[in-house]
């Protein structure tokens, strides 16, 4: 089975703190997702990454960075936590060749809840 | 401004009752995809449709893709607690990336 493990199910931070996310993934999968949820709105994509250190900008990027120097870690960065990132951050990753199903599942690990005061 | 538009927002329903989700776009999209988030937990995917009209049926769950492909719906016949979660429909336009619709919460009580 696809395992995506994010390191923490539930974070505290303070604002204006520095505030890291880890995400691994055990299937090899090319490309890696960073999203927020919150209620009303869906999921919207804050970066993602097809390929070792290669990465793009999603929908909602400001105030965020990532990092990903190997093929299976991808990282969230907040450099200075604020109270409006409050949010569930969910991760995902999949093959590339997206247009080839069944190749563009998305596989998402269970969720960080940060809380930011 | 929301590229996917689902409908309606919340739900609750008795056990056996059916009922249709919609997800609207103005856009097309190449392939769109139905995902169910249960509490705690990441979305899962349960059906990706990929042709204008498609149908594809999963148990109790019909899905159907737009003739378009501007648009889909989820029907669930019989609803059962199971079904509990948050749908999310998500629909790829050629990024490498999807674009998730705003999610319907569906409860259905026993």
């Amino acid at each position: 089975d696809v395992k995506v493990t994010q390191s923490s199910r539930y974070l505290v931070k303070r604002t204006g703190e520095k505030v890291f996310l880890e995400c691994v993934q055990d299937m090899d999968h090319e490309n890696m997702f960073w999203y927020r949820q919150d209620p009303g709105l869906g999921l919207r994509l804050i970066y993602f990454s097809y390929d070792v250190k290669m990465k793009e900008k999603g929908d909602i990027p400001e105030g965020y960075s990532v990092s990903r120097e190997k093929k299976e870690r991808f990282s969230l960065i907040l450099e200075s936590a604020s109270t409006n990132q409050t949010s569930m951050y969910l991760c995902a990753s999949s093959f590339s060749q997206i247009w080839r199903p069944p190749r563009d599942i998305q596989y998402f690990g269970a969720g960080t809840r940060l809380s930011v005061l | 401004t929301q590229l996917l538009e689902q409908s309606p927002q919340f739900l609750s329903i008795q056990e056996g009752e059916n009922l249709t989700v919609y997800c609207n776009s103005s856009s097309v999209f190449s392939s769109l995809q139905w995902y169910r988030q249960e509490p705690g937990e990441g979305p899962v995917l349960l059906v990706t449709v990929v042709t204008g009209g498609e149908v594809k049926k999963l148990k109790r769950l019909t899905f159907q893709f737009g003739d378009a492909r501007k648009d889909s719906s989820l029907h669930i016949t019989a609803a059962q607690p199971g079904d509990t979660g948050l749908y999310l429909c998500a629909g790829r336009t050629g990024r490498r990336a999807l674009t998730f619709g705003s999610g319907t919460r569906l409860q259905v009580q026993p």
